[in-house]
C-alpha cells in the first residue's frame, strides 16, 4: 500500500507570496494531521481532521495559514502570504484510531519550504 | 534575547553495543505509547508501540519499556548499527484530551559510530 503522500518535496517562494502543500493520507484513514518541524522549535502539530472536518486548528501560527480537506482522500496547507520565518519542513500524516486500529500516525516525508 | 535552538539530548554509541534511549512522558491518563525513527531528510517513522496494559514489549533488536509509576519510556536497541543513526521521538496519546492526538517529546539524538 502507498503511504502518506505529500507534494511538493521541495518548495522555495519568495516572501509575499502564496503556498501551497499538498497531502493524500493513507485509503482508509480517517484523521490527518499537519505538523511543522523547524531546529527552533522541533515538531509542532498545527491541525488535525476526523473525517474531513477540523477538530483542532490551535496550532496554527496566525491567518496567513489555512488547511482544507475537502475529501478524504486529499487535504492542502495554504500559507498566504508568506514569510521568511515560515521556511520550515511540513509533514503530513494520518491514522485511523476510530476504526479498531492504534492511535499510530504515519507521517508523508515532508515538503520542505524555503521563503526567501 | 536571542533565541537558541532546541538542545536534544545525544547519544553516541559504538556499532554493536546496546543503546537505551529514555523519555519521561507527562499525561498519566495516556494509554498508548509510540517510538519513532527520524532519518535526516525524511519523515518520522513507526518502530514500535505499547499499550498502558504491558511493561515490555519486543520487536525486531528493539524493545519498549514503560513504568507508568514514574512516567518513564525507554527504547532498547540491541546490537546498534550505523544505520540507526537518527532522531528518535516518544509520543503519547494523552488520553483525556483530544482523541487521536499525539504528543510528542523533543527528541533524542542516536549517533552510532562503526
Amino acid at each position: 500500500d502507498a503511504g502518506v503522500i505529500q507534494s511538493p518535496r521541495h518548495e522555495v517562494t519568495e516572501m509575499g507570496q502564496e503556498v501551497t502543500l499538498r497531502c493524500k493520507p493513507i485509503s482508509g484513514h480517517d484523521y490527518l494531521f499537519w505538523y511543522r518541524q523547524t531546529m527552533m522549535r522541533g515538531l509542532e502539530l498545527l491541525i488535525y481532521f476526523n473525517n474531513n472536518v477540523p477538530i483542532d486548528d490551535s496550532g496554527m501560527p496566525e491567518d496567513r495559514f489555512s488547511a482544507k480537506m475537502p475529501n478524504a482522500s486529499f487535504s492542502t496547507l495554504k500559507i498566504q502570504p508568506s514569510e521568511p520565518r515560515d521556511s520550515a519542513v511540513y509533514f503530513c500524516a494520518s491514522s485511523a484510531p476510530s476504526r479498531g486500529r492504534t492511535d499510530t500516525q504515519y507521517f508523508g516525508p515532508g515538503t520542505r519550504l524555503t521563503v526567501l | 534575547g536571542e533565541s537558541v535552538g532546541l538542545h536534544l539530548p545525544t547519544l553516541s554509541v559504538q556499532e554493536g553495543d546496546n543503546s537505551i534511549i529514555n523519555c519521561a512522558y507527562s499525561n498519566s491518563a495516556s494509554d498508548y505509547f509510540i517510538w519513532y525513527k527520524q532519518e535526516s531528510g525524511k519523515g518520522p517513522q513507526f518502530i514500535i508501540d505499547i499499550r498502558s496494559n504491558m511493561d515490555k514489549r519486543q520487536g525486531q533488536r528493539v524493545t519498549v519499556l514503560l513504568n507508568k509509576t514514574v512516567k518513564h519510556l525507554s527504547l532498547q536497541i540491541a546490537a546498534t548499527q550505523p544505520g540507526d543513526s537518527a532522531v528518535y521521538f516518544c509520543a503519547e496519546n494523552g488520553r483525556g484530551t483530544s482523541y487521536g492526538k499525539l504528543t510528542f517529546g523533543q527528541g533524542t539524538i542516536l549517533t552510532v559510530h562503526p
